[in-house]
């Protein structure tokens, strides 16, 4: 069974520029969710989709948006990127199979350096 | 605000000695999850708890979960080198749906274990 799967792996962009990260679930899980991860921060939550639909938002300006597609895929897309953008970013995937099933299986994470 | 405070921030200790890591909180859990991450990868689930005062073993792991379930311990024994990585420990603020959303992370421990 595949694992999560994020791409780009590491991703150089210019301060201004916008990026799109994508992330491929789990097979059979619906429900998405992107972090930010940084050495001050931690893991940070972004947001998460759950059958194409955002259910949660974390407290990020609007630059950071997303979507997730028909077949569970997600994107998230920072536009105007700032240096302080330079981050992991970590999605991760969970079937939602029950009230208390809140497992988050993650994937490698895509390094974003803002220059 | 940080909800789940995570002590110590870094660990460094020879090959075989025994250690603790905690996770604490003033909120009310549904549940608790331990992750191990190494660099440049996500985090990788560990064990879940979900009952107070629960204690569950992975092989030289002990997870326990506080009785009025605020918090968590993680207790490794006899560590070797391989333990190396950040420990991370994330609660679910509701028992109802599995929406990563509230899905709480700490910041981690960051464990060195030297041969």
């Amino acid at each position: 069974k595949a694992g999560v799967t994020q791409t780009p792996r590491y991703l150089i962009k210019t301060r201004g520029q916008q990026v799109t990260l994508s992330c491929s679930p789990i097979s059979g899980h619906r429900s998405v969710s992107w972090y930010q991860q940084t050495p001050g921060q931690g893991l940070q939550f972004l947001f998460e989709y759950f059958s194409e639909t955002q259910r949660n938002k974390g407290n990020f300006p609007g630059r950071f948006s997303g979507r997730q597609f028909s077949n569970s895929r997600s994107e998230m897309n920072v536009s105007t990127l700032e240096l302080g953008d330079s981050a992991l970013y970590l999605c991760a995937s969970s079937t939602w199979a029950g009230p208390l099933n809140t497992e988050a299986f993650f994937g490698q994470g895509t390094r974003l350096t803002v220059v | 605000t940080q909800l789940l405070e995570q002590s110590p921030q870094f660990l460094s200790i020879q090959e075989g000695e025994n250690l603790t890591v905690y996770c604490n909180s003033s909120s009310v859990f549904s549940s608790l999850q331990w992750y191990r991450q190494e660099p440049g990868e996500g985090p990788v689930l560990l064990v879940t708890v979900v009952t107070g005062g629960e204690v569950k073993k992975l092989k030289r792991l002990t997870f326990q979960f506080g009785d009025a379930r605020k918090d968590s311990s993680l207790h490794i024994t006899a560590a070797q080198t391989g333990d190396t990585g950040l420990y991370l420990c994330a609660g679910a603020l509701t028992p109802y749906g599995g929406s990563q959303g509230n899905l709480i992370f700490g910041k981690g421990t960051k464990l060195s274990v030297k041969p």
